[in-house]
C-alpha cells in the first residue's frame, strides 16, 4: 500500500557558499548515476551524470563526486545562488538496467 | 522547439472514472517512462516503454494502463481500480532503450480526486 509521506531531508546554506548534497546507494553493481534538480510544481531537470569510470566529473558551477567503495555519490554547487532553491534527486543504473532508481530527494533551501 | 509536453496541466477525476493523460515527445527518443509522485517523495516508475508496441510494468503499475502505438505518444490511463490517484505524474523519455541514459522529463500532470 501507499507509504506515509516522509519529509524530505533539508540542506539549509546561505548565499554565495557552496553547498554539498549527499546520496547513498545500495546496489553495488550500479554504475551509472545522474543528478536531477525539481522545482517546485515542475518536471526534474538533468544535472550531471557520471559513469563508474570515473569518481568526479564537474559541470558549469556544479562538480559530482563518486566513490564507489563506500556506495557514495556527492553534488558540490559552488557559490550557491536563490535560484538553486530545488529538491535534487540522485538516481542509479545497473548495466543491463532497464530502468534508472531514485532516491527521496534533498531540499536545499538558500538564506539570504 | 524539441522537448516533451504533458496534458493537461491539472486534471480532475470523479470516483469510479477512467482518465488519460497525454505524453508527447519530439525528440525522436526509443523510450518513454511514466513516475508518479506524491509530496515529499521521490519518484516511483509505474510504466515504461523501449520500442512502439511494446511496454513494461514498473513498480507501481496496478490501477494503471498505457500504450504505445507511436514513437512520440505514451499516453496513461488512471484507471478506477487505482483507489488513491491523487498525485503528480511525469513523463520521460530517454533516446536510447538502455536504463543507462539521461532521462528527459516533462512539466508534469497533476491529478486531483473530486
Amino acid at each position: 500500500g501507499e507509504s506515509v509521506g516522509l519529509h524530505l531531508p533539508t540542506l539549509s546554506v546561505q548565499e554565495g557558499d557552496n553547498s554539498i548534497i549527499n546520496c547513498a546507494y545500495s546496489n553495488s553493481a550500479s554504475d551509472y548515476f545522474i543528478w536531477y534538480k525539481q522545482e517546485s510544481g515542475k518536471g526534474p531537470q538533468f544535472i550531471i551524470d557520471i559513469r563508474s569510470n570515473m569518481d568526479k566529473r564537474q559541470g558549469q558551477r556544479v562538480t559530482v563526486l563518486l566513490n564507489k567503495t563506500v556506495k557514495h555519490l556527492s553534488l558540490q554547487i559552488a557559490a550557491t545562488q536563490p535560484g538553486d532553491s530545488a529538491v535534487y534527486f540522485c538516481a542509479e543504473s545497473a548495466q543491463g538496467a532497464q530502468k534508472l532508481v531514485f532516491g527521496q530527494g534533498t531540499r536545499l533551501t538558500i538564506n539570504p | 522547439d524539441g522537448g516533451i509536453t504533458q496534458s493537461p496541466k491539472y486534471l480532475f477525476r470523479k470516483e469510479g472514472q477512467n482518465v488519460t493523460l497525454s505524453c508527447e515527445q519530439n525528440l525522436n527518443h526509443d523510450a518513454m517512462y511514466w513516475y508518479r509522485q506524491d509530496p515529499g517523495q521521490g519518484l516511483r516508475l509505474i510504466y515504461y516503454s523501449q520500442i512502439v508496441n511494446d511496454f513494461q510494468k514498473g513498480d507501481i503499475a496496478e490501477g494503471y494502463s498505457v500504450s504505445r502505438e507511436k514513437k512520440e505518444s505514451f499516453p496513461l490511463t488512471v484507471t478506477s481500480a487505482q483507489k488513491n490517484p491523487t498525485a503528480f505524474y511525469l513523463c520521460a523519455s530517454s533516446p536510447r532503450r538502455s536504463g543507462q541514459e539521461t532521462q528527459y522529463f516533462g512539466p508534469g500532470t497533476r491529478l486531483l480526486v473530486l
